[in-house]
């Protein structure tokens, strides 16, 4: 069964505008919280992580919000650009497995100009 | 030049045939990971190893074999019991431990006839 639900499945947002991505995961034991960007054909690059004793990351115009109690996470896209068209997954590790990644189904995000 | 190789890019089999996909990496990463990305499904964990000469099934293992002989080597076979094997194929590598990012190869597309 899928560990991590995100949504929206697909995201359509104007150039400059922000685009907001939400993940919920449910075990408890996970304890590393990547995001992924992934363009066609190509394997999937890391964006920004983030650990749970931290509440907010911000690198560049991404940012990640983190709720523990909630057990929720978001991606932030702030001044959303042609280029950041792509899909993006979220994912949850902890070291009961390796910190191998759970994923989520991915977002198609389409920034239009 | 470092990172993660992984060939053949397409790949074509007849049903019923094992196949092999190779994943090499010069990282000096001790971790692997193989996933399978299949449309609207995000990526699903087929095996991982964190040491040469060990390795653990993930979500999916079921129809697949692989082997660690070597810290830079992970190959991954997709026998005749695997259903429904034609997806893309990503071989991941991370410094292993808490919290260090995954790195990804650029896929294998198999399509099984």
């Amino acid at each position: 069964q899928q560990q991590v639900k995100q949504s929206p499945q697909s995201l359509i947002v104007q150039k400059g505008g922000i685009s907001i991505i939400n993940c919920a995961y449910e075990n408890t034991a996970f304890d590393y919280f990547p995001w992924y960007q992934q363009f066609p054909g190509k394997g999937p690059a890391l964006l920004i992580a983030i650990r749970p004793d931290v509440s907010e990351k911000k690198e560049g115009r991404f940012t990640i919000s983190f709720n523990k109690s909630a057990k929720q996470f978001s991606l932030h896209i702030m001044d959303s650009q042609p280029g950041d068209s792509a899909t993006y997954f979220c994912a949850a590790a902890d070291s009961n497995s390796g910190y191998a990644l759970n994923f989520g189904k991915g977002t198609s995000l389409l920034v239009t100009p | 030049d470092g990172g993660i190789t992984q060939s053949p890019k397409y790949l074509f089999r007849k049903e019923g045939q094992n196949v092999t996909l190779s994943c090499e990496q010069n990282l000096n990463h001790d971790a692997m990971y193989w996933y399978r990305q299949d449309p609207g499904q995000g990526l699903r964990l087929i095996y991982y190893s964190q040491i040469v000469n060990d390795f653990q099934k993930g979500d999916i293992a079921e129809g697949y074999s692989v082997s660690r002989e070597k810290k830079e080597s992970f190959p991954l076979t997709v026998t005749s019991a695997q259903k429904n094997p034609t997806a893309f194929y990503l071989c991941a590598s991370s410094a292993g431990g808490t919290y260090n990012e995954q790195f990804f190869g650029p896929g294998t597309r198999l399509t099984v006839l």
